[in-house]
């Protein structure tokens, strides 16, 4: 969906360095999530956000950090990456409304590869 | 505890069948439920949901799922199947009785269409 944007949209990083992945929103939603996927675990939720001061973990917090600098960006951090941090990450927003589409559905954008070596 | 099963890693139908892609649920509440695809290098999109009303959903790209809540499950359906429908396919459950809007997601599974 072109209105969730992530940056980078692949990575390859050492253990131990610091790594910043970026999502921007252009839907007006005031919630957003931050999921990372690997394979035959489906999709966990690392952190949410609800509005700018809402921040909230998810199941796999341990060893990420995020940051919602405006309504319509949501930053997640690895302060000291690791290998097993090796995934695809997620950014996705929604709308509890149901103004700008169906109720709670969530809005997902194209993806980090991300890969610590 | 929420939760949310798909039972197959990957289901194979030839093109022109119709395809049925299984979920269960468990869920404390009245549950809604969604489906979303994922296709190579891209996000999850969004294909339907459940939240209540006709146990039978119609969705994006021909699919439907139906809703049984004695057997708790929410099954993926497609008349009859297309090549281009291959693709990562997940089931999830909006976590919680309150508004919170989180999801718990599936396993995924796997749907292989061959011509």
């Amino acid at each position: 969906d072109a209105d969730v944007t992530q940056t980078p949209r692949n990575r390859i990083t050492k253990t131990g360095k610091r790594i910043m992945l970026e999502c921007s929103q252009t839907k007006g939603h005031d919630r957003m999530y931050w999921y990372r996927q690997d394979p035959g675990l489906g999709l966990r939720l690392i952190y949410y956000s609800f509005d700018v001061k809402d921040i909230n973990k998810g199941e796999i917090s341990d060893g990420y950090s995020v940051s919602r600098q405006a309504q319509a960006k949501f930053s997640l951090s690895l302060e000291s990456a690791i290998p097993n941090q090796t995934a695809l990450y997620f950014c996705a927003t929604s709308d509890p409304t149901g103004t700008s589409g169906p109720r709670d559905t969530q809005y997902f954008g194209p993806g980090t590869r991300l890969t610590v070596l | 505890a929420q939760s949310v099963a798909q039972p197959e890693d990957q289901v194979n139908v030839a093109e022109g069948n119709p395809l049925t892609v299984k979920c269960t649920y468990s869920v404390s509440g009245n549950p809604y439920l969604f489906w979303y695809v994922q296709y190579p290098n891209r996000g999850l999109q969004f294909l339907l949901k459940y939240i209540t009303g006709d146990n039978l959903v119609k969705g994006s790209y021909g699919f439907e799922a139906e809703f049984n809540k004695s057997q708790t499950s929410f099954h993926l359906k497609k008349p009859s199947a297309l090549v281009s429908d291959s693709a990562l396919y997940f089931c999830a459950v909006r976590h919680g009785s309150g508004n919170t809007g989180k999801l718990i997601f599936g396993q995924g599974t796997t749907l292989q269409v061959k011509p």
